[in-house]
C-alpha cells in the first residue's frame, strides 16, 4: 500500500532564512505523482509544487523547491527565504494511479511550520 | 477564473440527521474530489467523480455517498450521522488528466452533536 511519512510535526524557523520540511513515500507504482499543499488555519489547501517520478529535474516554483531522491524515496520541501506569512500546516500527498485517469491523493501527517519574526 | 466553492461553510447537524455538502469546481473542470479531514485520521480520500461517473472510491462506509451533476458540480451526502463524522470536508477539482493538478475548495465544517 502506498504511503506517505512526514515525521516532522512542528517546526520553527526565523524569519528569511530556508527550512526544509520532510516527506517519505512508499509505492510500488513507477509512474507516480508528489505534491506538496499548504493549508492556513482558514483550512484551504493551497498547491505548491508538483514532482512526476519521471521528470528528471527537481521541481521549483518560486521560493519553493522540492528536493527530490528517487533512490530514497524521498521529496522534501525547500522554502527559501521564509516570511510571517509561511506560517501553516504544510501536507507532502501522493498521487496513486487508479485506471485511466482517476487518481486520489494520499496525504501524510502533515507538519506545522512557525516562521518567527 | 473563480476557484472551488463550497456550500455551506458551517454545518451543525445532530446524530442520526443526514446532510448534503456542496461543490462547484472551477469552469472547466471536470474532475472533483472529495477529502474528509480529522484531527485522529487526517486528510483522507473519500470519492471522485469525472464526468457525472464515479471513478474512485476511498475507504468509507455507505453512509457516505455522493454525485455528479451535467454542469461538473458535485455533492456529497452523509446519513445517519456519528459523532465521528465531525471534520473538515474539503472538495478539490482538476481537469481530470493524471498530472493535473487538484484546487481545493475552503471547506465544509461539519460539527454533528
Amino acid at each position: 500500500a502506498q504511503k506517505i511519512t512526514q515525521t516532522q510535526p512542528g517546526m520553527f524557523v526565523q524569519e528569511k532564512e530556508a527550512v526544509t520540511l520532510d516527506c517519505t513515500y512508499d509505492t510500488s507504482d513507477q509512474s507516480y505523482g508528489l505534491f506538496w499543499y499548504k493549508q492556513p488555519s482558514s483550512g484551504e489547501m493551497i498547491f505548491l509544487i508538483y514532482q512526476g517520478s519521471y521528470d528528471e529535474q527537481n521541481a521549483t516554483e518560486g521560493r519553493y523547491s522540492l528536493n527530490f531522491q528517487k533512490a530514497r524515496k524521498s521529496a522534501n520541501l525547500v522554502i527559501s527565504a521564509s516570511q510571517l506569512g509561511d506560517s501553516a500546516m504544510y501536507f507532502c500527498a501522493m498521487r496513486e494511479a487508479w485506471m485511466d485517469s482517476s487518481y486520489k491523493l494520499i496525504f501524510g501527517s502533515g507538519t506545522r511550520l512557525l516562521v518567527r519574526p | 477564473k473563480a476557484g472551488v466553492t463550497q456550500t455551506p461553510r458551517y454545518l451543525i447537524k445532530t446524530r442520526g440527521q443526514q446532510v448534503t455538502l456542496s461543490c462547484s469546481p472551477i469552469s472547466g473542470h471536470r474532475s472533483v474530489s472529495w477529502y474528509q479531514q480529522t484531527p485522529g485520521q487526517g486528510l483522507q480520500f473519500l470519492f471522485e467523480y469525472f464526468s457525472e461517473t464515479q471513478r474512485n472510491k476511498g475507504n468509507f462506509p455507505g453512509r457516505f455517498s455522493g454525485r455528479q451533476f451535467s454542469n461538473s458540480r458535485s455533492e456529497m451526502n452523509v446519513s445517519t450521522l456519528e459523532l465521528g463524522d465531525s471534520a473538515l470536508y474539503l472538495c478539490a477539482s482538476s481537469l481530470g488528466g493524471a498530472r493535473d493538478e487538484q484546487f481545493f475548495g475552503p471547506g465544509t465544517r461539519l460539527t454533528v452533536l
